[in-house]
């Protein structure tokens, strides 16, 4: 089946940018979505891109896909502390019965 | 606009109890999802509905039932409680089941079993 991996945390100082990233193994997703998480919440989507591009960029999130490695990042610029949360990347798989793929999360920290 | 709303937010649960977790959307959504989220592991599909009056399994059924008798509602239920689904439960639900349709979550509910 598909497999999505992401590291589990990351820790960045306040301002600074923060990248996430994500790996996957199904070359036929086509649609490759991030989520935040904050505490004692359900998931909220937050972009997505498709496969045949490159790049989105949505005010302080940068999306990059890179099809041939099969690897996904979220950049953040100038993080702030609200950004604190678990970031899940999620895959529509084709070959994994018509559903979506999380990854385990990385949990983001902000510090001051 | 609700959304999709989860109940309860917290049980603790002793073992071989049983319950019923609920979950009901307002957005006339086809497609409705179960999943439990344990640390470190990601989100884990349980099982899935695609209209009222179908079902089918994700990923880890066993222990769990559904059933989905309209179209807001998809109820999870426990036979028989084991310290094993001790988790976050997530519901979920999305327009149609295609890849551009992003889903729709629930808080989660929060569940023990001592």
């Amino acid at each position: 089946g598909e497999d999505v991996e992401q590291s589990l945390f990351l820790s960045v100082r306040e301002g600074d940018s923060s990248v996430i990233n994500c790996t996957y193994t199904d070359s036929s997703s086509t649609y490759l979505y991030w989520y935040k998480q904050e505490p004692g919440a359900g998931l909220q989507l937050l972009t997505y891109i498709f496969s045949n591009m490159d790049m989105k960029q949505d005010q302080r999130l940068t999306v990059l896909l890179n099809k041939k490695d099969k690897h996904l990042s979220l950049r953040i610029a100038d993080t702030q502390t609200g950004d604190s949360a678990i970031y899940f990347c999620a895959v529509f798989s084709g070959n994994y019965g018509q559903n979506f793929v999380f990854g385990p999360g990385t949990r983001l920290s902000v510090l001051p | 606009n609700a959304g999709v709303t989860q109940t309860p937010k917290f049980r603790i649960l002793k073992i071989g109890q049983s319950m019923t977790l609920q979950c009901t959307q307002d957005m006339n959504h086809n497609y409705m999802y179960w999943y439990r989220q344990d640390p470190g592991m990601g989100l884990k599909l349980i099982y899935y509905s695609v209209g009222a009056g179908i079902t089918d399994k994700g990923e880890v059924p066993n222990g769990y039932n559904v059933s989905r008798s309209t179209t807001e509602d998809f109820p999870l239920r426990l036979e028989l409680a084991a310290p094993s689904q001790t988790s976050v439960y997530f519901c979920a639900s999305s327009y149609i089941r295609q890849s551009n349709q992003p889903q729709h979550f629930g808080d989660g509910t929060r569940l023990s079993i001592l």
